[in-house]
């Protein structure tokens, strides 16, 4: 069984700039989580998406949001970057929302902001 | 929500010796507790976890234990090998709060041949 993907790997963007970024999960898994990965901050949760909704937030500012199609597939969107915003973002999956389940990550996609 | 510290941050071992990861976390809420192992390059790769309603678990080289009462959890890594040596990061996650997890800062292992 394939794992999750994530496309592009690698993104270089101008301050103001938006972008956005692609996250296929597990076949079968229905719930998409995305996470933040700097040096000064560690993995910080973004969000969580199940049957297209989104079932939980983290501390991230408005410019940061996502969403899920009907295939669970997920994409974040991340608007007027800002130099902060460099980091690896992981996404992750797992069979079910709703109650604590085992996630699998992808191998990131890492953003530079210049 | 969660605060998850982990220690130590930095861990050298020879190969063959054992290594051991520790995390405290601060809700006792919480009910699930994975441990990921990140190369470089790569995104965190599940190795181990534990439900609260457990104490220890192993899997071949690789052992977790969990104290609910001093809401402390471990990694035991035996017989290392230099493929072991990765970033380790300990997680958390509140019971009915979906799959949202506190992660610690991590441990970069180094297991020298």
């Amino acid at each position: 069984k394939a794992g999750v993907t994530q496309t592009p790997r690698y993104l270089i963007k101008t301050r103001g700039q938006q972008v956005t970024l692609s996250c296929s999960p597990i076949s079968g898994h229905r719930s998409v989580s995305w996470y933040q990965q700097t040096p000064g901050q560690g993995l910080q949760f973004l969000f969580e998406y199940f049957s297209e909704t989104q079932r939980n937030k983290g501390n991230f500012p408005g410019r940061f949001s996502g969403r899920q199609f009907s295939n669970s597939r997920s994409e974040m969107n991340v608007s007027t970057l800002e130099l902060g915003d460099s980091a690896l973002y992981l996404c992750a999956s797992s069979l079910i929302a709703g109650k604590t389940d085992t996630q699998y990550f992808g191998p990131g996609t890492r953003l530079t902001v210049l | 929500g969660e605060n998850v510290e982990q220690h130590p941050s930095t861990l050298s071992v020879q190969e063959g010796d054992s290594a051991v990861i520790k995390c405290t976390y601060s809700d006792s809420a919480s009910n699930y507790f994975p441990w990921y192992k990140q190369e470089l390059g790569k995104g965190p790769q599940l190795i181990i976890d534990i439900r609260s309603n457990v104490g220890e678990k192993k899997d071949q080289r690789i052992a977790v234990t969990l104290n609910k009462t001093a809401k402390h959890f471990s990694l035991h890594i035996t017989e290392t090998q230099p493929e072991d040596s990765a970033v380790y990061f300990c997680a958390a996650s509140i019971r009915n709060t979906g799959n949202q997890f506190y992660f610690g800062t991590g441990t970069s292992l180094t297991v020298i041949p």
